[in-house]
Order: C-alpha cells, then structure tokens, then sequence
C-alpha cells in the first residue's frame, strides 16, 4: 500500500467549481506539502504545514487554500478553478529530524499525483 | 531567494554510456541540502540522492552519483550504465536550513532523458 495517497487521481472540471483535492499520509512525517507542476517550470510549492496548527503560503498560493485536519491528511481547495490552475497537483511529506534540523538526510516523499484540468 | 537551474530541457544517451545531467543552485543560506528526483512517465516523483552543503564527499548511490562543486554551486547527477529504464525526466532541486527558506524544497525545471538502445 502506498505511504502517500491522493484523491482523485484525475479531475476534469469547469470554470467557476469549487474543487478540493485530497492527501493522506501512513508514514507519520509531521510535515505535508502541496505543490503543482507545470512543462518547463518545474514544482511550485502552493502551501506547506509543519504540524496541524502550523500552515503557511508557499510561492504561488493565491486562488488557493487548505486545510490540515490531522497530522496524517492535508486539504488543497481551489474555491473558484480556472483554466490557468490547470496542472499535476503533489501532495509530498517530510519529517523533522532533530530540534536544530541540521541539513541532513531529510527527503520528501510524494504522492502519486493528481491531474487536475479546468475547462 | 533559493534558485535552482538546470539548462538542459533535453537530454539523449545510448544505452551503457553515462550521462551528466547538469544542475547550478544560488542560495544564501551557509547550510543546504540538495536533491534529485527522478519522474517517469507515469508521473510519480521517486528520489534518487541527497547531497548535504557539509558534506565532505560526493554522495553516490548504485548508478547515481552527485558532482557537488560548491565553489561553483553546481550540484550535477551522473548516471553510468545508462538504461532504458532511465529514460525519465529529472528534477534538482534544494532545500534552505534557515529563513524563509527553511524546510522548503525548490525546485528546476527539469531535464528529459531519453536513452538510446
């Protein structure tokens, strides 16, 4: 079973929906991440939580939003899509390691991925 | 600011050579990790090899290898004995240790590696 799990894996929706993309986690890392990729640009981090109460704006947040509803699931909303958030949506988790977290041995581990296209 | 520039959209190998797939980072954090990850056509993202700003060697793992110049804040991923199974796109991509940096990965564009029978 996958450690890292999305829901949908695909989606095709209008302008103007309110579309909420799932992730839930089994590896018990504390910290969740959203990001989106678009062809030639790479992962673009949309929003990142360090624990439950701790929720912050990534690079391109605008036109987005989440939810952390416990350690193991991190909620993508877009409240109102449009075409341009058309892209494959990450869901990723880390875990902290050590209070003075050091660089060192500390990968992200993502989800499969969610296709998300908006008409 | 974190940036991270791979310069190569596209890469070709024959099958068995090794490949240099490039990658150059800016950052004004003294401690930082670096990463590549590899993505198939199938889409999911799966890590290949970690090299910490401290570290003293280059880190290697099977086939992969990462040629850390940090003079020259490059940071390139070495295949040998490239495979069909290689054939993917590659990602560098780094993480800050302080700052508004802190715990975040940023990410290239990416390189898409075909290998060659």
């Amino acid at each position: 079973d996958a450690d890292v799990t999305q829901t949908p894996r695909n989606r095709i929706t209008k302008t103007g929906k309110r579309i909420m993309l799932e992730c839930s986690q089994t590896k018990g890392h504390d910290r969740m991440y959203w990001y989106r990729q678009d062809p030639g640009l790479g992962l673009r981090l949309i929003y990142y939580s360090f624990d439950v109460k701790d929720i912050n704006k990534g690079e391109i947040s605008d036109g987005y939003s989440v939810s952390r509803q416990a350690q193991a699931k991190f909620s993508l909303s877009l409240e109102s899509a449009i075409p341009n958030q058309t892209a494959l949506y990450f869901c990723a988790t880390s875990v902290r390691r050590g209070r003075t977290d050091r660089i060192s041995y500390n990968e992200q581990f993502f989800g499969p991925g969610t296709r998300l296209t908006v008409l | 600011a974190q940036k991270i520039t791979q310069t190569q959209p596209g890469m070709f190998v024959q099958e068995k050579e090794a490949v240099t797939l490039d990658c150059t980072y800016d950052t004004s954090d003294p401690s930082y990790g670096l990463f590549w990850y590899k993505q198939p056509s199938s889409g999911e993202m799966i890590f290949l090899i970690y090299q910490g700003s401290y570290d003293q060697q280059n880190a290697t793992e099977g086939r992969y290898s990462l040629n850390f110049q940090k003079a020259r804040k490059s940071a390139n991923l070495v295949i040998s004995a490239s495979q069909l199974g290689d054939s993917a796109m590659y990602f560098c991509a780094m993480k800050g240790a302080g700052g508004t940096s802190y715990g975040k990965l940023t990410f290239g564009q990416g390189t898409i590696l075909t290998v060659h029978p």
